[in-house]
């Protein structure tokens, strides 16, 4: 159980253009999501904590007019990069939270993100 | 201010022996404390967590890890280390009072290598 998906798995763009990234909890309702982005070898950083029906929550320094977050249902929170540039070439993570009694995040399988 | 030090950027250890990765933290209160593992290219899989009770929380693939609320520390451990224990190892925190603030401090994590 708490499997997470992450569509695309990679994805290469030319710059100026915007990527949407999906997240879904297959086999649970996740009133929250977490977006990452995590840089090669080094750790997560956190960019948005996502409330399903509600606006997303961002962590300080992170564009919320570039990076644009959707939890529209329990089980989908998607991320759209808007007008990609080279510097947003990254790894980006979601993690969902399987109830309001649990604090174990679980993580989808990340989607490699490059920027021509 | 909450935080997690991962001391250690790698962790070499021989194929049988017992393996070692270190995690203190900084936060008021009793922590929530989290290991999670990470394969390359991919998302990060839970391993245990600690939140009460027994100070020796046992997880998944034999790890282990030990509370020790004295010296802040929650070191995971396992008795005998398997090539395919090869990965990336982050420890992660959240305060018990934070509220409705779910989101997880995390440690800059540790590559574990296992030489056969």
């Amino acid at each position: 159980g708490a499997v997470v998906s992450q569509h695309p798995s990679w994805v290469i763009c030319k710059s100026g253009t915007s990527v949407k990234i999906e997240c879904r909890s297959l086999d649970f309702q996740a009133t929250t999501m977490f977006w990452y982005r995590q840089f090669p070898k080094q750790s997560l950083m956190l960019m948005a904590t996502s409330n399903e029906g509600s606006k997303a929550t961002y962590e300080q320094g992170v564009e919320k007019d570039k990076f644009l977050i959707n939890h529209a249902s329990l089980t989908l929170s998607t991320l759209t990069v808007t007008s990609a540039h080279p510097e947003d070439s990254s790894f980006y993570i979601c993690s969902a939270l399987t109830g309001m009694s649990t604090d174990t995040q679980y993580f989808g399988p990340g989607t490699r993100l490059t920027v021509l | 201010a909450q935080s997690v030090a991962q001391p250690e950027d790698q962790v070499n250890v021989a194929e049988g022996n017992p393996l070692t990765v270190k995690c203190t933290y900084s936060v008021s209160g009793n922590p929530y404390l989290f290991w999670y593992v990470q394969y390359p290219n991919r998302g990060l899989q839970f391993l245990l967590k600690y939140i009460t009770g027994d100070n020796l929380v046992k997880g998944s693939y034999g790890f282990e890890a030990e509370f020790n609320k004295s010296q802040t520390s929650f070191h995971l451990k396992k008795p005998s280390a398997l090539v395919s224990d090869s990965a990336l190892y982050f420890c992660a925190v959240r305060a018990p009072n934070a509220g409705n603030n779910r989101k997880l401090i995390w440690g800059l994590g540790t590559s574990l290598a296992v030489n056969p």
